[in-house]
């Protein structure tokens, strides 16, 4: 089992619908949580980040965490064209040396 | 603040060669990453760097790679004898510490390495 499981898609939504991302983790003791976006050949950049059980908003995005169920997820409503880009998930396990681990990636495609 | 910067943007040697990839993070960040990217994958981790000792170093990170970062600013990872298996994103990013938000990470544009 990895580290950080996400689905690598492509996940195709239309335009205004909410895009749905999701990504487990196997390590129950796992503390932050972080959403970073990838567009075709840049690099990752922060979205948003989670430590928290719940629901975390920043404008059209929502980060959602259940650590019970070791999943989280980000939510992009009235999606547009410009979030289409690969969605990478990194943890942060326990053991103090606060290094994130990546998940793969899900592709997101918006389509007009 | 001109962010993380990283030379070359580009790369491309012959199998045997060696190479050295330079990145000079944000001024006030503490810690410094090196992380590999290929086709459909996301970074993986190579080696971090807090001030100028370095901490910590995955499996993936053979005795052919090195990586310093003297007095703590600038970084370089030297690969020797490289390997058609080293074609890559070489990505560098740092942040500053403290507690669970040091996973807030802020990317160079990374480093594409072609061996041939």
């Amino acid at each position: 089992q990895k580290e950080v499981e996400q689905n690598s898609g492509p996940l195709s939504v239309p335009e205004g619908a909410i895009a749905s991302l999701n990504c487990t983790y196997s390590d129950r003791g796992s503390q932050s949580f972080f959403w970073y976006r990838q567009y075709s050949g840049k690099s990752p950049e922060l979205i948003m980040f989670i430590y928290s059980n719940g629901d975390k908003e920043d404008g059209r995005f929502t980060a959602q965490l259940n650590k019970a169920s070791q999943y989280v997820s980000l939510l992009i409503r009235d999606s547009q064209p410009s979030d289409s880009a690969t969605y990478l998930c990194a943890v942060i396990k326990p053991g103090g040396s606060y290094i994130p681990t990546f998940g793969r990636g899900t592709s997101l495609i918006v389509h007009p | 603040d001109t962010g993380v910067s990283q030379d070359p943007r580009h790369k491309i040697t012959k199998r045997g060669q060696n190479v050295t990839f330079r990145c000079d993070p944000i001024s006030e960040h503490n810690r410094l990453y090196w992380y590999r990217q290929t086709l459909g994958q996301g970074p993986e981790f190579l080696t971090y760097f807090q001030n100028e000792a370095q901490l910590e170093k995955s499996r993936l990170l053979s005795d052919r790679f090195s990586a310093e970062r003297p007095k703590g600013s600038f970084s370089t990872l030297e690969i020797q004898r490289t390997e058609q298996g080293d074609s890559a994103m070489y990505l560098c990013a740092s942040s500053s510490s403290g507690g669970p938000n040091t996973g807030e990470l802020f990317f160079g544009e990374g480093s594409r390495l072609t061996v041939l």
